[in-house]
């Protein structure tokens, strides 16, 4: 089952502007991950956030996390050609033994 | 460390016949996950293992779907016989629960079931 929902399904933006993605899901976490992949190629880690932490950078990315509204967003600021790749949120779902279920993820396209 | 290696890349093969997958975790990891990646159902969890033990196997579709982990080193998810719906991309990934949970993914592979 998912438990992770990102928002939008779809983002096209230009080189240079900022793209925010949003990821809901449902349970209580420990901690939760951004990924990115590239088209045919297999998910690569991003950035990581544990449930006591509120928001998180690194580089050009920033993570917040609100787990009384049980949801999270990505932003990458100054966005570049290059980043353009589906992005994923995963929970590590508290009590599962380290359980770690994906969203659908959002597909990101930056035009140059 | 060579990553996650997942054999083969592709594979093509007639509804009926079985099929076996196979995956490499990172030395050292504890955790390893297989997901299965469609279009329409995005990356399902099919089955995770800690320390070689199966977890949860509660994304397994069918009885046609077996997955093992004989040793640290290796774990094969199995699927006979075969149907055109288990066409998709599968995943092996790898990680330390002790470092945080952050997973390692391998290259995929890619079946396709005529």
């Amino acid at each position: 089952s998912q438990q992770g929902e990102e928002d939008p399904q779809a983002l096209s933006i230009q080189e240079g502007e900022n793209a925010t993605m949003n990821c809901s899901y449902k349970t209580s976490i420990n901690n939760l991950q951004w990924y990115r992949q590239n088209s045919g190629r297999g998910l690569v880690h991003l950035i990581l956030i544990r449930s006591n932490e509120r928001e998180k950078h690194s580089g050009r990315l920033r993570v917040t996390l609100d787990t009384s509204k049980k949801s999270s967003s990505l932003l990458i600021t100054a966005s570049r050609a290059a980043d353009t790749a589906s992005y994923f949120c995963a929970t590590d779902e508290r009590g599962s033994n380290y359980k770690l279920t994906f969203g659908k993820g959002t597909l990101l396209t930056v035009n140059p | 460390d060579a990553g996650v290696i997942q054999s083969p890349r592709h594979e093509v093969t007639e509804m009926g016949q079985e099929v076996t997958l196979r995956c490499k975790p990172i030395s050292g990891h504890n955790s390893l996950f297989w997901y299965r990646q469609t279009m329409m159902r995005g990356l399902e969890l099919l089955i995770y293992f800690n320390n070689n033990v199966p977890i949860d196997d509660s994304g397994m579709p069918e009885d046609r779907f077996s997955a093992k982990m004989p040793n640290a080193s290796f774990s094969t998810l199995k699927i006979q016989p075969s149907e055109p719906r288990d066409s998709a991309v599968y995943f092996c990934a790898s990680s330390s629960y002790r470092g945080g949970t952050e997973a390692f993914f391998g290259q995929g592979t890619r079946l396709t079931v005529v």
